[in-house]
């Protein structure tokens, strides 16, 4: 069965600085694999997305995520945070759009001044 | 872009009566809708998929008699919780997609209170 691991429950980073979020999957065939945010109370909004080609995707807001297929990850990573970017990330994992997701724990982003 | 509307945003109802929520996808047609619920601080969890025309298919441990749901027409999947208690408190979202056309877009979800 498809299972998808986000090691750190919460992150705090201090504005400016890098950031990189942790997804591991399990996937029996080669997964879509895509990072969600989440602002608090509102539904979920597609970082990026990653099907086959390049393993390094470009998103919005100045996220990418690099495929590891050795290392079955996913990591979002992005190099100078900004307060905005406080929120829930979720890193999904799908055979593909027509079928439903399963989704990470997620990792709560906090920024600070 | 593709854009799924959920309504209502917010909904308060008191133990024992039902809420119907609808999502409908506003510029596609979506042959499949799925229905998540979310407790906080908690991620996703997905109750059904419905596609257009068909019964909805309900995930292991869903109560497809509390949890209603329709998918009537191409832009319009309902989702109706019936005899609500507090334990049906949460945060639902839906989303759609159009089989082929990568298009999976969700919407900005419904958080349900029941008193």
């Amino acid at each position: 069965a498809q299972s998808v691991t986000q090691p750190d429950i919460h992150i705090t980073v201090s504005e400016g600085a890098s950031l990189e979020l942790r997804c591991n999957y399990s996937y029996g065939a080669t997964p879509y694999l895509f990072w969600y945010v989440q602002s608090p109370g509102q539904g979920l909004q597609l970082l990026l997305k990653y099907f086959s080609g390049d393993t390094l995707v470009q998103g919005i807001k100045g996220f990418e995520a690099e495929f590891k297929r050795s290392q079955s990850s996913f990591n979002l990573r992005k190099p100078s945070v900004h307060w905005s970017d406080a929120a829930e990330y979720f890193c999904a994992v799908g055979a593909d759009y027509g079928q439903n997701f399963v989704f990470g724990p997620g990792t709560r982003l906090s920024v600070l001044p | 872009g593709a854009v799924v509307s959920q309504h209502p945003s917010r909904v308060i109802c008191k133990s024992g009566t039902s809420v119907k929520i609808e999502c409908r996808s506003l510029d596609f047609q979506a042959t499949t809708m799925f229905w998540y619920r979310q407790f906080p601080k908690q991620s996703l969890m997905l109750m059904a998929t419905s596609n257009e025309g068909s019964k909805a298919t309900y995930e292991q441990g869903v109560e497809k008699d509390k949890f209603l749901i329709n998918h009537a027409s191409l832009t319009l999947s309902t989702l109706t919780v019936t005899s609500a208690h507090p334990e049906d408190s949460s945060f639902y979202i839906c989303s759609a997609t159009l089989t082929g056309a990568n298009v999976l877009t969700f919407g900005a979800g419904s958080r349900l209170t029941v008193l």
